[in-house]
């Protein structure tokens, strides 16, 4: 079964708007990460953020991480058409990392 | 990511034959693994590699093989594929070392069966 679940499924703004897209899993990790997926291709890794961080930045993406709910929420703030695309979390534990089902993002220009 | 490979990058094979998909990386990285991403399902773990004596099987390894050929070098095989393999299958290495957990992955393969 799937370790991550991502809140929504698909989710459609318009340019400059902050995206929000959250994250639930079942077991303690040691980390959580999201991934960037366009169209068709392979995923590319946005952040990273340890199982003992509450909340890090890059560029326009905050993530934050609350244990005790189990739970991640990426925001991208100030939207960009090019952001479409679709956005997973992943989870570490033993050994491999685990795959949520998705969340994907339509920036209207 | 140019340093991950697949090939090929599509193929559409018919019930019953035997397929492989073939992944070679220029990274360094000692970790390789197989996951195949259905719509609304997505990336789930085939198998995985640490090194080229290691294979460990994923969350749906069932009516798949692999073979490490080399630390650059990890294959996929389908011995019968049947209409439900039809997937997107994508490899994935990672460097191993602690702290560095990213997953670098390929373009991916689009497999269709008929």
């Amino acid at each position: 079964s799937q370790q991550g679940e991502e809140d929504p499924q698909a989710l459609s703004i318009q340019e400059g708007e902050n995206a929000t897209m959250n994250c639930s899993y079942k077991t303690s990790i040691n980390n959580l990460q999201w991934y960037r997926q366009n169209s068709g291709r392979g995923l590319v890794h946005l952040i990273l953020i340890r199982s003992n961080e509450r909340e890090k930045h890059s560029g326009r993406l905050r993530v934050t991480l609350d244990t005790s709910k189990k739970s991640s929420s990426l925001l991208i703030t100030a939207s960009r058409a090019a952001d479409t695309a679709s956005y997973f979390c992943a989870t570490e534990g033993y050994q491999k990392v685990t795959f949520g089902t998705g969340t994907k993002l339509q920036v209207i220009p | 990511d140019a340093d991950v490979t697949q090939t090929p990058r599509n193929r559409i094979t018919k019930t019953g034959k035997r397929i492989m998909l073939e992944c070679s990386q220029t990274k360094g990285h000692d970790r390789m693994y197989w996951y195949r991403q259905d719509p609304g399902l997505g990336l789930r773990l085939i198998y995985y590699s640490f090194d080229v004596k290691d294979i460990n099987k994923g969350e749906i390894s069932d009516g798949y093989s692999v073979s490490r050929q080399a630390q650059a070098k990890f294959s996929l095989s389908l011995e019968s594929a049947i209409p439900n393999q039809t997937a997107l299958y994508f490899c994935a290495t990672n460097p191993g070392l602690a702290g560095s957990n990213e997953q670098f992955f390929g373009p991916g393969t689009r497999l269709t069966v008929l």
